[in-house]
């Protein structure tokens, strides 16, 4: 059974950092790309970062790009997301997902349950 | 980037009704085009993948169709348990976008 079980959300003042991780098991992981999709309280979903299974590919909303960083670490089966200055525009649920395919280009068929960023002084 | 519009962004009907939510992308991306279903306080959900194909496990009174441009997802007889809002996302290319969402209630 895939699984993904995100954690590392919390309070934040404006301009802080945090690093979420998104543990995986349950798939042949290092086979599949990865990404990072938020929800802001009461919005719809966006899309923020892609990493390829090899990790050498990556990608990033213009929203992100510069401040966030996506990576993985396959010998422990871990995603990560490494956010730096962060503003109140970056409140929102982080989801982890997976895709149906190997490729960064997937529908996401598994996602984990979420975890809360909140950027508030 | 290729944007996503999705429409109406909120609808209301009776159980049983005939229900259809349109998705266009402002660019052809054949058929990359995923829906998904998030009920209230839950995880979005994929419930049609390559604009028409059922994900495992999904009723059969949801279908989707279209490419290129312009999409559709359908509810052949809207049943309670489909309170939710609806989201499409192209996949052809990243940025993975979505649309802004369609809230279905009854």
């Amino acid at each position: 059974e895939v699984q993904l079980v995100e954690s590392g959300g919390g309070l934040t003042q404006p301009g802080g950092s945090l690093r979420l991780s998104c543990a995986a098991s349950g798939f042949n992981y290092s086979n599949y790309a990865l990404n990072w999709v938020r929800q802001a309280p009461e919005k719809g979903l966006e899309w923020v970062s892609a990493i390829s299974g090899s990790g050498g590919g990556t990608f990033y909303a213009d929203s992100v790009k510069g401040r966030f960083t996506i990576s993985r670490d396959n010998s422990k089966n871990t995603l990560y997301l490494q956010m730096n200055s962060l503003g109140a525009e970056d409140t929102a649920v982080y989801y982890c997902a997976k895709g149906r395919s190997s490729g960064s280009e997937a529908a996401l068929n598994y996602w984990g349950q979420g975890t809360l960023v909140t950027v508030s002084s | 980037d290729i944007q996503m519009t999705q429409s109406p962004s909120s609808l209301s009907a009776f159980v049983g009704d005939r229900v259809t939510i349109t998705c266009r992308a402002s660019q052809g991306i054949r058929n990359y085009l995923a829906w998904y279903q998030q009920k209230p306080g839950k995880v979005p959900k994929l419930l049609i993948f390559a604009a028409s194909t059922l994900q495992s496990g999904v009723p059969s009174r949801f279908s989707g169709s279209g490419s290129g441009t312009d999409f559709t997802l359908t509810i052949s007889s809207l049943q309670p348990e489909d309170v939710a809002t609806y989201f499409c996302q192209k996949y052809n290319s990243v940025p993975l976008s979505f649309g802004g969402g369609t809230k279905v209630e009854i």
